[in-house]
């Protein structure tokens, strides 16, 4: 049973234009969740990350926007940078348990 | 820091033999995660140490895994014997508050 669910194994998305990955999460314990990128032969690297008591947070061309009514957020990319290509996690934890991953969306950027 | 050290980063086997996956978690960091990436499952949880004792082995799939963390520097994954469903990704995380870190992964392929 997934707690965090990523639907979209895969998007394109053309340069310059706005990238959404979207996740949704079972467990209303949940009370902060994060976002990771992750390039081939690499770990993944921590990205941004909100608050359950918030609904957007903003860190130059990424925002995380949070939906908890609809147990639902969404990764905000824009514009769209070739570099940006990579697999994105999507991850949520509360307290210090362990953080529960998504199954990922791969991100093409296409120039 | 250096960060999350894994080694091997890659490892071949042949089937029935024991492999052992290691791990240097960050000087200070608390927590340490073994995660396996496959395509069917994305990052899944096998074990985590808190102060070097482990708090949840649920997600070791088998009894053939084994984890162990002797002191606040050093971890182990073993597998015995290795099957060649065990080939995945595997990756070693720390944190202290929120964020994992994470290692660059040990590949393992057993034939």
């Amino acid at each position: 049973d997934q707690q965090v669910k990523q639907n979209s194994p895969s998007l394109s998305v053309q340069e310059g234009r706005i990238s959404i990955l979207n996740c949704d999460y079972t467990n209303s314990m949940f009370d902060y969740f994060l976002w990771y990128k992750k390039y081939p032969a690499e770990g993944p690297t921590f990205l941004i990350s909100i608050s359950s008591i918030k609904d957007k947070n903003e860190d130059g061309r990424f925002t995380v926007f949070l939906n908890k009514s609809a147990k639902h957020l969404s990764l905000h990319i824009v514009p769209s940078q070739p570099g940006d290509s990579a697999v994105y996690f999507c991850a949520a934890g509360s307290g210090n348990t362990p953080l529960v991953f998504g199954k990922g969306t791969r991100l093409s950027v296409i120039a | 820091d250096a960060g999350v050290i894994q080694s091997p980063r890659h490892e071949v086997t042949e089937m029935g033999q024991e492999v052992t996956l290691r791990c240097k978690p960050i000087s200070g960091h608390n927590s340490l995660f073994w995660y396996r990436q496959t395509m069917m499952r994305g990052l899944e949880l096998l074990i985590y140490f808190n102060n070097n004792v482990p708090i949840d082995d649920s997600g070791m799939p088998e009894d053939r895994f084994s984890a162990k963390m002797p002191n606040a520097s050093f971890s182990t994954l073993k597998i015995q014997p290795s099957e060649p469903r065990d080939s995945a990704v595997y990756f070693c995380a720390s944190s202290l508050v929120g964020e994992a870190f994470f290692g660059q992964g040990t590949r393992l392929t057993v034939v």
